[in-house]
């Protein structure tokens, strides 16, 4: 039972452009979600989170969008980089220990 | 500079071998986690602390053990009763266990078994 999911493995975008990741959960009881982004062999770092009583938060280049009715977030990067060339995982938080998805492998062309 | 320690970054063991992974922070968190990842998978929960001396399983603890004797330290060992131990471990720690607490987490060790 996957509760988070990221349906798009890679993704490519021309750098300036939007980059725009997905991610879907199906647990109602999650209140909080965060994305973290990952280059390979090392660590996630944190990136930006949203909690479920907002609908959008920003962070310089990042926004993350809420829809809760249809229980749907979306990463924003405006304008997309070169170095933003990572796995980016979404994660969903209600009153246990977060849930990752598979992430996505976005790929910034110059 | 505050951080998360793993070590060592590259292992390798022969099957039916016990290894135990290192995990060391001096953040000061009071909670302490590790996560497995496979290639195409997201991270999963292996083993989660609060506080010192207390430990919850997460959602593959089969074939794992942990330890938390201090605040800084998390050791994980990986046991030959799990299936598929080859992996890339990270360790993460957060202030406290609360769900919003964001977690910070080490660069991971390479475990091969063959």
């Amino acid at each position: 039972d996957q509760q988070v999911k990221q349906n798009s493995p890679s993704l490519s975008v021309q750098e300036g452009r939007i980059s725009i990741l997905n991610c879907d959960y199906t647990n109602s009881m999650f209140d909080y979600f965060l994305w973290y982004k990952k280059y390979p062999a090392e660590g996630p770092t944190f990136l930006i989170s949203i909690s479920s009583i907002k609908d959008k938060n920003e962070d310089g280049r990042f926004t993350v969008f809420l829809n809760k009715s249809a229980k749907h977030l979306s990463l924003h990067i405006v304008p997309s980089q070169p170095g933003d060339s990572a796995v980016y995982f979404c994660a969903g938080s209600g009153n246990t220990p977060l849930v990752f998805g598979k992430g996505t492998r976005l790929s910034v062309i110059a | 500079d505050g951080g998360i320690t793993q070590s060592p970054k590259y292992l390798f063991r022969k099957e039916g071998q016990n290894v135990t992974l290192s995990c060391e922070q001096n953040l000061n968190h009071d909670a302490m986690y590790w996560y497995r990842q496979d290639p195409g998978q997201g991270l999963r929960l292996i083993y989660y602390s609060q506080i010192v001396n207390d430990f919850q399983k997460g959602d593959i603890a089969e074939g794992y053990s942990v330890s938390r004797e201090k605040k800084e330290s998390f050791p994980l060992t990986v046991t030959s009763a799990q299936k598929n131990p080859t992996a890339f471990y990270l360790c993460a720690s957060s202030i406290d266990s609360g769900p919003r607490r964001t977690k910070y987490f080490g660069p991971g060790t390479r475990l091969t078994v063959t």
